[in-house]
C-alpha cells in the first residue's frame, strides 16, 4: 500500500528563517495536498499540486511537486510565529484514496 | 464571511447510540468531504461528494456509518451503532472543486 513519509517530524526555527518541509510517497503520486493545522483548532486547506514541476503560492508559503522524484516540499519564507502549527500532505493514490503523512510539527521562535 | 459549520462541536455519548453530525457547506459549493481525525491514526478522509452525489466514500466503515447530503446545504454523517473506537474529531469540508477546500470548525465526539 501507498505511504507518505513526512520530514522532518518536527522543526524548531526562529523567526525571520526559511524552511524547507518533505513529503515524499512510496508509489506514483496522483495529486498532492497541503493543509495546516493548530493544536486544538481546525484544519487549513493550503493547496494541491496536480502535476510534475507545478508549483503553487500562498502568501509565504510555495509548495512544488517533483512527480519523478515522488515527493512535494513546502517551503515557508521569512517564518513568523503565526506560521506555527502541524503541516500534513495528503495524496491520492492510484485507486483514488486519499492517504496523509503523519505531520510535520513546526515551532516558530520569537 | 462565509463558513462552513459544524453541529455539534462536542459530542458525548454511549456505546451503541446513534449519533447524528451535520455539516452546513458554505453557499454555492458543490463538494463537501468528511474527515476524522484521531491520534492514532491521524487524518482519514471518510467521504466526498460533489452536487450531493456520493463520488467516494471508501473509508468509511460501511456497516455502521452512513454520509448523506439531503440538500445542498445540509451533509450528514451517522454512526449506528457507535463504538468507543470512533471516538475522533470529525471535520466537515466543502470547495467549489476539490482544489479547494474549506474546514468547519471539526465535531468532538467521545463514545463511552
Amino acid at each position: 500500500s501507498q505511504e507518505l513519509e513526512q520530514s522532518p517530524q518536527s522543526l524548531i526555527v526562529q523567526e525571520g528563517k526559511n524552511l524547507t518541509i518533505n513529503c515524499t510517497s512510496s508509489k506514483t503520486l496522483y495529486g498532492l495536498y497541503w493543509y495546516k493545522q493548530k493544536y486544538g483548532e481546525g484544519l487549513i486547506f493550503l493547496m494541491m499540486l496536480q502535476k510534475g514541476g507545478e508549483e503553487k503560492s500562498h502568501e509565504k508559503i510555495t509548495a512544488k511537486l517533483d512527480e519523478k522524484k515522488q515527493q512535494s516540499s513546502l517551503h515557508i519564507t521569512a517564518s513568523q510565529p503565526s506560521h506555527a502549527g502541524i503541516y500534513l500532505c495528503g495524496a491520492g493514490n492510484q485507486g483514488g484514496k486519499l492517504i496523509f503523512g503523519q505531520g510535520t510539527e513546526l515551532s516558530v521562535k520569537p | 464571511d462565509a463558513r462552513v459549520t459544524q453541529t455539534p462541536r462536542h459530542k458525548v455519548t454511549e456505546m451503541g447510540q446513534e449519533v447524528t453530525m451535520r455539516c452546513q457547506p458554505i453557499l454555492g459549493h458543490n463538494t463537501v468531504f468528511w474527515y476524522r481525525q484521531t491520534m492514532m491514526q491521524g487524518l482519514e478522509l471518510l467521504a466526498y461528494f460533489r452536487n450531493r452525489a456520493p463520488l467516494d466514500d471508501s473509508g468509511m466503515p460501511k456497516d455502521r456509518f452512513s454520509a448523506e447530503m439531503p440538500d445542498a446545504t445540509l451533509a450528514t454523517l451517522k454512526i449506528q451503532p457507535s463504538e468507543p473506537r470512533d471516538s475522533a474529531v470529525y471535520f466537515c469540508a466543502s470547495g467549489p472543486s476539490t482544489d479547494t477546500q474549506y474546514f468547519g470548525p471539526g465535531t468532538r465526539l467521545t463514545v463511552l
